[in-house]
């Protein structure tokens, strides 16, 4: 299957800081790529679609700007957490829409867990 | 009714039996549908993907897609610990998003 990085794996950072997380389709383009968070012993909930050269499209009740997502290159996808707060802290997985085959399937990038104390 | 069901398990079987698990969805327009397995505190990985009514077997995983029953399921033959997972089911249903079922815990017991 195709490769998805994502980095950093876990963050811990202060009440009101800004966090960048990287997603990274490291062996085809992507032109759509998506964000998840996922909170201990719950489903995955889609947060928004990152498409290349385009504004992100966002899910009912995510913030957007709370949660910036930057689409600058067909290999690069970046979330921004602005100022976190305690419960912003989950687990963010991206994940990379492979347009080969089909150009449906989705590979998930390994997730960052991100603790805001 | 949720887009995408599954019965959140525990699925518990003996290690060398089938598990079974199954997924229904609501959208009649869904031609897409995939299995991904998520092990404790990690991401999830594809396992397999279907398009077409019927069987399509990989390995000891077979997935089965009835699209008049709006049915899809995952077999897994001779399970073995190593598969105890959450297995989630996801629909495309025609839109660039997949829409995932919350998934089905599998406990494979030695």
């Amino acid at each position: 299957g195709a490769v998805v990085s994502q980095h950093p794996s876990r963050v811990i950072c202060k009440s009101g800081t800004s966090v960048k997380i990287e997603c990274r389709s490291l062996d085809f383009q992507a032109t759509t790529m998506f964000w998840y968070r996922q909170f201990p012993k719950q489903s995955l909930m889609l947060m928004a679609t990152s498409n290349e050269g385009s504004k992100a499209t966002y899910e009912q009740g995510v913030e957007k700007d709370k949660f910036l997502i930057n689409h600058a290159s067909l290999t690069l996808s970046t979330l921004t957490v602005t100022s976190a707060h305690p419960e912003d802290s989950s687990f963010y997985i991206c994940s990379a829409r492979d347009p080969r085959g089909s150009g449906l399937t989705q590979y998930f990038g390994p997730g960052t867990r991100l603790l805001v104390l | 009714q949720k887009e995408v069901e599954q019965n959140s398990g525990p699925l518990s079987v003996p290690e060398g039996a089938i598990a079974s698990l199954n997924c229904t969805y609501s959208d009649r327009g869904s031609q897409s549908f995939f299995w991904y397995r998520q092990y404790s505190g990690k991401s999830p990985e594809l396992i397999m993907f279907i398009y077409s009514n019927g069987d399509k077997e990989d390995g000891r995983f077979t997935a089965q897609l009835n699209k008049a029953s709006q049915y899809v399921s995952l077999l897994i033959r001779d399970s073995q610990p190593s598969d105890s997972a959450t297995y989630l089911c996801a629909v495309n249903p025609n839109t660039d998003k997949l829409i995932f079922g919350t998934g089905t815990r599998l406990q494979v017991f030695p």
